[in-house]
């Protein structure tokens, strides 16, 4: 079954500090992606890769960074948390090229809060 | 630009009673339309998409979707509620952005279901 990790389910950071969110697929995929979730907004791209070692900036990516040294992991970082980033992160993957005719894959979503 | 547009961000509904979520997209080109739940502290999950064919999509959970060019439309519907449905729905369209495609979503409706 298809499967799309995220080690950490919530976490509470303190403003300033530096934050790593992990995700893992086990599918092969080439694409992944980290969303954003905020109520009334729905999901919003902040970054996504389609390739080891690739990245592309979503619609936010101001305050994030992301690294993609093996295929099977994306990590979301936070260099200086605030509070804004506050917020619910989603990552997901596909296979192939981009979203077009492939399914996209959630993880279960990682509960930020910023303190 | 492409966006997704979901006009009800909430709706109730008694359990047993037929369901209606409205989906409007702006695309230019023949859209991949998908629609996704998210049950309450959970990733998403695909209920049905379209790509092209027969314009009443069928999904899991006695879920189906009915795509219209020129309403512009991809409404979710479902003939019978049953509580387990409520959850948060989100439609969502591939669009081409920087050259590379990505799921654009709406904003999301709430699902309430009384018993």
């Amino acid at each position: 079954d298809v499967k799309v990790t995220q080690s950490s389910r919530y976490l509470v950071k303190r403003t300033g500090e530096k934050v790593f969110l992990e995700c893992v697929q086990d599918m092969d995929h080439e694409n992944m992606f980290w969303y954003r979730q905020d109520p009334g907004l729905g999901l919003r791209l902040i970054y996504f890769s389609y390739d080891v070692k690739m990245k592309e900036k979503g619609d936010i990516p101001e305050g994030y960074s992301v690294s993609r040294e093996k295929k099977e992991r994306f990590s979301l970082i936070l260099e200086s948390a605030s509070t804004n980033q506050t917020s619910m992160y989603l990552c997901a993957s596909t296979q192939g090229s981009g979203a077009a005719g492939n399914t996209i894959y959630f993880g279960e979503g990682s509960w930020l809060t910023v303190v | 630009a492409q966006s997704v547009t979901q006009p009800d961000i909430h709706i109730t509904v008694s359990e047993g009673a037929s369901l209606e979520l409205r989906c409007n997209y702006s695309y230019g080109a023949t859209p991949y339309l998908f629609w996704y739940v998210q049950s309450p502290g959970q990733g998403l999950q695909l209920l049905l998409k379209y790509f092209s064919g027969d314009t009443l999509v069928q999904g899991i959970k006695g879920f189906e979707a009915e795509f219209k060019r020129s309403q512009s439309s991809f409404n979710l519907r479902k003939p019978s509620v049953h509580w387990s449905d409520a959850a948060e729905y989100f439609c969502a369209v591939c669009g081409l952005s920087g050259g590379y495609n990505k799921l654009i979503f709406g904003a999301g409706t709430r699902l309430a279901v009384h018993p």
